[in-house]
């Protein structure tokens, strides 16, 4: 079984553009969750999405957004990039809300 | 929303020594708490976890014990080995929210 699949793996931008983040989670898993990981600060929750519901959101501005499509699939967006949205940016799928999460290798954002 | 708070930061041990690792959560609607260990480099996998309707769990030399009426839970590692060191995360499920993390060593 294919595990949680992220891409880019590594993305750098400038500071006042926007990028999309891409999740496939593991098949038959419905749940999938967004986290920003950065040194001291641990993971920060973003969204969690289920059958193309967002059901939670994390206490961040509203330039980050989500979605999940019909294929479980996710994405999530950050518009107007700013220095501090460098981190490594984690995708977990889960069969359901509040089951073992199972996270993808994270895509690397650097924003210069 | 939901507030975990996780101590030690940083644990040092000898090898064989225990390590507690303590959380805390602040809402009493959460009723699942995994704990992740992510390695240096790695992703963050489920090491164990417990449901609210439970009050201790054990797999081999991992346990995990809950109090919900004071809203926190400990892992407890026994006899630590050199590759167990590594970053330990709690999480509470209503709203998916984690610790800041563990950072375990352990010394040959």
């Amino acid at each position: 079984k294919a595990g949680v699949t992220q891409t880019p793996r590594y993305l750098i931008k400038t500071r006042g553009q926007q990028v999309t983040l891409s999740c496939s989670p593991i098949s038959g898993h419905r749940s999938v969750s967004w986290y920003q990981q950065t040194p001291g600060q641990g993971l920060q929750f973003l969204f969690e999405y289920f059958s193309e519901t967002q059901r939670n959101k994390g206490n961040f501005p509203g330039r980050f957004s989500g979605r999940q499509f019909s294929n479980s699939r996710s994405e999530m967006n950050v518009s107007t990039l700013e220095l501090g949205d460098s981190a490594l940016y984690l995708c977990a799928s889960s069969p359901l809300p509040n089951t073992e999460a199972f996270f993808g290798q994270g895509t690397r954002l650097t924003v210069v | 929303g939901e507030n975990v708070e996780q101590h030690p930061s940083t644990l040092s041990v000898q090898e064989g020594d225990s390590a507690v690792i303590k959380c805390t959560y602040s809402d009493s609607a959460s009723n699942y708490f995994p704990w992740y260990k992510q390695e240096l480099g790695k992703r963050p996998q489920l090491i164990i976890d417990i449901r609210s309707n439970v009050g201790e769990k054990k797999d081999q030399r991992i346990a995990v014990t809950l109090n919900k009426t004071a809203k926190h839970f400990s892992l407890h590692i026994t006899e630590t080995q050199p590759e167990d060191s590594a970053v330990y995360f709690c999480a509470a499920s209503r709203i998916p929210t984690f610790g800041r993390g563990t950072s375990l060593i352990v010394h040959p």
